[in-house]
């Protein structure tokens, strides 16, 4: 069964302040693995789809690689307008159905 | 990249009732998706709409309580049927092109049943 695991639940840093999200996942055959942020009452905005290990992909202070087994959302010098809750999904390569984690809540503060 | 426009943003609804929800994409896409989110939770995949035949529902989620149409390549609807408090969340629909690297979202509809 595919599977969508992010971690941490939550995370709290100083403005530059630089961290990294996880998200670790078990799919029957990856067509793509993507990164949404989300903010308070509107729909996901897409950020990043990565597709095989080893790719890497960057935007502004974002940056997100792929292994087989996770990926990682790096955050360089976080900024107070990157508070938000970023999501992960796997699409499955049989289904092309989205499967979600259960997203980081970022909070940066000033 | 696709502009995804949703009606109603919003809405207060009656239990028992009925709400139809409205998903438009601005380009012509090949997969269209249904999904709920409950207040501080992630998604949930309700369903894929297929064009010109039946959506494909995910478990736990039937067509008669959520039955969705998608006429063309740009427009799905989803209704919400018979409703309880049960059924306040969220609802989006997303859109991805013939092997399209992107799926993208529109605003969502928040949808109390009171």
């Amino acid at each position: 069964e595919d599977q969508v695991t992010q971690s941490p639940e939550a995370l709290r840093l100083q403005e530059g302040e630089s961290s990294s999200l996880n998200c670790s996942y078990t799919v029957s055959g990856l067509r793509g693995l993507f990164w949404y942020r989300q903010d308070p009452g509107k729909g996901p905005e897409f950020l990043f789809t990565l597709y095989s290990a080893g790719e890497e992909k960057e935007k502004e202070r974002l940056k997100a690689t792929l292994t087989k087994k996770e990926s990682f959302l790096h955050i360089t010098a976080p900024k107070p307008e990157d508070s938000a809750t970023y999501l992960c999904a796997v699409q499955d390569g049989a289904t092309n159905k989205l499967i979600f984690g259960t997203g980081t809540l970022l909070a940066v503060q000033p | 990249s696709a502009v995804i426009s949703q009606k109603p943003s919003r809405d207060i609804c009656q239990r028992g009732t009925s709400l139809t929800i409205q998903c438009q994409v601005d380009s012509q896409v090949t997969m269209m998706f249904w999904y709920r989110q409950q207040p501080g939770q992630s998604l949930t995949l309700i369903a894929t709409a297929n064009q010109g035949s039946e959506a494909t529902y995910e478990s736990g989620f039937v067509i008669d309580k959520f039955p969705i149409s998608r006429p063309n390549l740009t427009f799905s609807t989803l209704t919400v049927s018979n409703m309880s408090p049960e059924d306040s969340s969220i609802y989006l629909c997303s859109a991805q092109g013939q092997g399209n690297t992107e799926a993208f979202f529109g605003q969502g509809t928040r949808l109390t049943v009171v």
